[in-house]
């Protein structure tokens, strides 16, 4: 299997202009996670999806932030409009049932200036 | 809600020799899961170890084993014969249910020399 793909790798772009982020989960995983890492605030959930559905949200930091799981090989995070401050590497990650281990892509690193 | 705490930012150990990485948690669930997570300079997250709860056997993969007490809240991960390769930071991660998500310690930097 290929592990959980995302894109793009790097990101760099300006304030107020709109990212949007792409993962491919693990053929089979039926939960999806996105994840932020930042020096301040470390590794933190975003927003999960268990068979495409939206679980919990709480984790996004506000409303420029929105997800979306249009089936189940394909999620976007979307930031409209980008600030300085959304600057971390941006994770996803997929699990199936048993043994509920999440597989993490290798991460988007973004960076608005 | 639930926390993990690592109480150590940096550890160093020389190769070969054994090192022990420390965890605590806090949560008033009984059954969930316990993860340590490596992330070397290539910032993949790789996962190292998992335990159940609810098993009193600890896990053990290969070079790398845990202490899991449970009345203790504490979950330490053991790396035996360290190797160069073993330099990265550390997460330790808790999951409260099944197919939920993790809540990570502030991780733990391994350095290993020769």
């Amino acid at each position: 299997d290929a592990g959980v793909i995302q894109s793009p790798r790097h990101e760099v772009t300006e304030m107020g202009q709109e990212v949007t982020l792409r993962c491919k989960p693990i053929s089979g995983h039926n939960s999806l996670f996105w994840y932020r890492q930042t020096m301040m605030r470390g590794l933190e959930l975003l927003i999960y999806f268990n068979n495409n559905v939206p679980i919990d949200d709480s984790g996004m930091p506000e409303d420029r932030f929105s997800a979306k799981m249009p089936n189940a090989s394909f999620s976007t995070l979307k930031i409209q409009p980008s600030e300085p401050r959304d600057s971390a590497v941006y994770f996803c990650a997929s699990t199936s049932k048993w043994p509920y281990e999440q597989y993490f892509g290798p991460g988007t690193r973004l960076t608005v200036t | 809600a639930q926390t993990v705490t690592q109480s150590q930012p940096e550890m160093s150990v020389q190769e070969a020799e054994t090192v022990t990485l420390s965890c605590t948690y806090d949560t008033s669930e009984s059954n969930y899961y316990l993860f340590w997570y490596k992330q070397p300079p290539s910032r993949q997250m790789i996962l190292v170890i998992r335990q159940e709860a609810y098993k009193q056997q600890n896990a053990t993969e290969n070079r790398f084993s845990v202490n899991f007490q449970k009345a203790a809240k504490s979950f330490s991960l053991k790396i035996s014969d360290s190797q160069l390769g073993d330099t990265a930071m550390y997460f330790c991660a808790f999951m409260k249910e099944t197919a939920s998500k993790l809540t990570f310690g502030t991780g733990t930097r391994l350095q290993v020399t020769l």
